[in-house]
Formats: structure tokens, sequence, C-alpha cells
């Protein structure tokens, strides 16, 4: 069965350091996602991508967060300059045109120090 | 903007007893609704979706949930839990337009007592 798959599992970063949080989507689906969730707190959007380009995002997403799709399966969330309060589990999820559910990877532990 | 509400923070029922998970919704058109389940350590497994059509929707797992659009409610059900149903179960809605990002409650976690 198709999967979404996110590396690395575990990421520990000195702050201030860039970040580069790495997502295979399903091959065929269009809609790629970048979820968060602070540990005990809900998950939260953080951006959706579409058409090679960014079709939504949440105030969450400012200047130092970037996504890419640099080469047709990757799709990759930059933190630019890491604070400790970015520490969380970053969740991947594509969607394609007919189905109507995300799929989401097992997510990327990011811990900030 | 839509919201979520899941109201009951911790559950802890007997492995074999029932359950019933509460979620709240505000959302202003008809919405998409979803039961994802999470394990610790693990991702997000969709448990069942609703989008149209029959209010009563049967997921994985024996889980089932009930659209009543009059109590904004989407409520998920099972009539006889093991002991491996132990995780976290996240409701969500998902937005209109192509995106249709998705907006969480807070989540239950559930407990199940051999």
């Amino acid at each position: 069965e198709p999967e979404v798959t996110q590396t690395p599992s575990h990421q520990v970063t000195q702050m201030g350091q860039e970040v580069i949080l790495r997502c295979v989507p399903i091959s065929n689906h269009l809609y790629f996602y970048w979820y968060r969730q602070i540990l005990g707190q809900k998950v939260e959007f953080l951006v959706s991508f579409y058409n090679n380009e960014i079709s939504e995002k949440s105030e969450i997403f400012d200047d130092q967060f970037s996504v890419e799709r640099p080469d047709g399966s990757n799709f990759t969330l930059k933190i630019r300059s890491t604070k400790l309060e970015d520490s969380a589990m970053y969740f991947c999820a594509s969607r394609g045109r007919q189905n109507t559910e995300a799929f989401f990877g097992q997510g990327t532990r990011l811990t900030v120090v | 903007a839509q919201s979520v509400t899941q109201p009951d923070i911790h559950i802890t029922v007997s492995e074999g007893a029932s359950l019933e998970l509460r979620c709240n919704y505000s959302y202003g058109a008809t919405p998409y609704l979803f039961w994802y389940v999470q394990s610790p350590g693990q991702g997000l497994q969709l448990l069942l979706k609703y989008f149209s059509g029959d209010t009563l929707v049967q997921g994985i797992k024996g889980f089932e949930a009930e659209f009543k659009r009059s109590q904004s409610s989407f409520n998920l059900r099972k009539p006889s839990v093991p002991w491996s149903d132990a995780a976290e179960y996240f409701c969500a809605v998902g937005a209109a337009g192509s995106a249709r990002q998705l907006t969480f409650g807070s989540g239950t976690q559930l407990t199940v007592l051999p």
C-alpha cells in the first residue's frame, strides 16, 4: 500500500541552525501539506502546496519557513533559523485529486536545543 | 473559521466495553469530517471520513461515526474495545476549497484497562 515517507524520524539541532525536513508523498498525489504538533498540543496546519506553489498557509508559517518540491518526488520543509519553540513533531501529508482524504507520514520529531 | 472541539481530554474504559468519543465542530457549510488515530510514536492513521450521504459511516478496525448536523457533532463509536485500541484520537474538519487543509481537535487520549 502506498504511503507517505518522512526522513529523518528524529532530528536534533542547535538553536539558530537551519533544518530541512524531507517527505516523499504518495506518487500521483497533487496536494501536499505540512502540519506540526507541539508536544501535548493539537495538530496544527502549516502550509499546503499545489501546482508548485503555496496554496494556503497559516499564521505559524512565517518567513522562517519555506517549502519546496525540488525534483517532482520530494517535498521539503525548511526552517531557516530554528528557535526552541520550533521543537515539535512535523507531519507531511498528501492528497490526490480524486481522493478526498489526506494520507499522513509517520512524522519527524524535531528537537531544538 | 472552522473549529473542532473534543470535550474529553482523557477517557478510560475497560477492555470489551463500548466506547464513544465526542466531537463537535463549527463550520459554515457542509463539513468534511474525519477521525484519525495516533499510537505512541506513530503518525496519524485515518479511521473514517464523512463527506456526504449516509450520516452513519463505517471505518477501519470496527469504528463507526455518526454525523448529526443539528448537533454539529461527529461522535466516534465502537461496541467493544480491545486493549490495542489505546491511543490518541483526533477529530478533524476539512476546509472548503481545493487545498482543504484540516483543522484538528485537541485529541482524546484513550486508556484501555485489561
